[in-house]
């Protein structure tokens, strides 16, 4: 079975620096989708961005850009000068195949704060 | 981008009773969709795949019988949770996948007095 890690629950950032949370994964399977959500208070799941993993590199979406590192199974997420909007539980999310009706898994999530 | 809808966003109903929450698909066919259940600054934990013609598909440790789920149409998924007591209290959210991506609607809260 697949599991996601996220190992660290919290996480806090001050306006305008980078932060990096982290994501390990286990899978047995070659072809997959990790995705990185984003749910704000308001609970709404957003996703921020996402990766195949066919693909080497790296994909990047105005600010936030991951660390894909398919050997080592890890999935960083990067947040480049950080705002007050970016506060928000973060989950890391595998989905086994390109097979759009694939569920998804997902980490434990991660709380970030960001201060002024 | 695709719209999922859920309906009612919140609900309180007395125990003993129970709850339909909807979920569609706006814009788009879903021949399957995902029930999730969250608990206060805990992860999306899947309870099961609901398919479109056909029976949903459970995940382990969900009660069938507790949580039903009739996927009616292309556009719509409803979750019936039965005989509801206080510990089914939670946030619940469906999502739908289209090309690729899983779009998710924006969750019901369910408290069970």
């Amino acid at each position: 079975a697949q599991t996601v890690t996220q190992s660290q629950p919290e996480m806090s950032v001050q306006e305008a620096e980078t932060v990096t949370l982290s994501c390990t994964y286990d899978t047995s399977e070659s072809d997959y989708y990790l995705f990185w959500y984003k749910q704000p208070p308001s609970r709404q799941m957003i996703l921020v961005i996402r990766q195949e993993a066919y693909k080497q590199q790296n994909a990047t979406e105005n600010r936030f850009s991951v660390n894909f590192q398919k050997a080592a199974k890890s999935f960083s997420l990067k947040i480049s000068d950080s705002q007050l909007g970016d506060a928000a539980m973060y989950f890391c999310a595998y989905r086994r195949s390109r097979t759009s009706g694939s569920r998804l898994t997902f980490g434990e999530g991660t709380q970030l704060t960001v201060n002024p | 981008g695709a719209v999922v809808s859920q309906h009612p966003s919140w609900v309180i109903c007395k125990s003993g009773t129970s709850v339909k929450i909807e979920c569609r698909s706006l814009d788009f066919q879903a021949t399957t969709m995902f029930w999730y259940r969250q608990f206060p600054k805990q992860s999306l934990m899947l309870m099961a795949t609901s398919n479109e013609g056909s029976k949903a598909t459970y995940e382990q440790g969900v009660e069938k019988d507790k949580f039903l789920i009739n996927h009616a149409s292309l556009t719509l998924s409803t979750l019936t949770v039965t005989s509801a007591h206080p510990e089914d209290s939670s946030f619940y959210i469906c999502s739908a996948p289209r090309g690729g991506e899983l779009f998710f609607g924006e969750g019901s809260r369910l408290t069970v007095l």
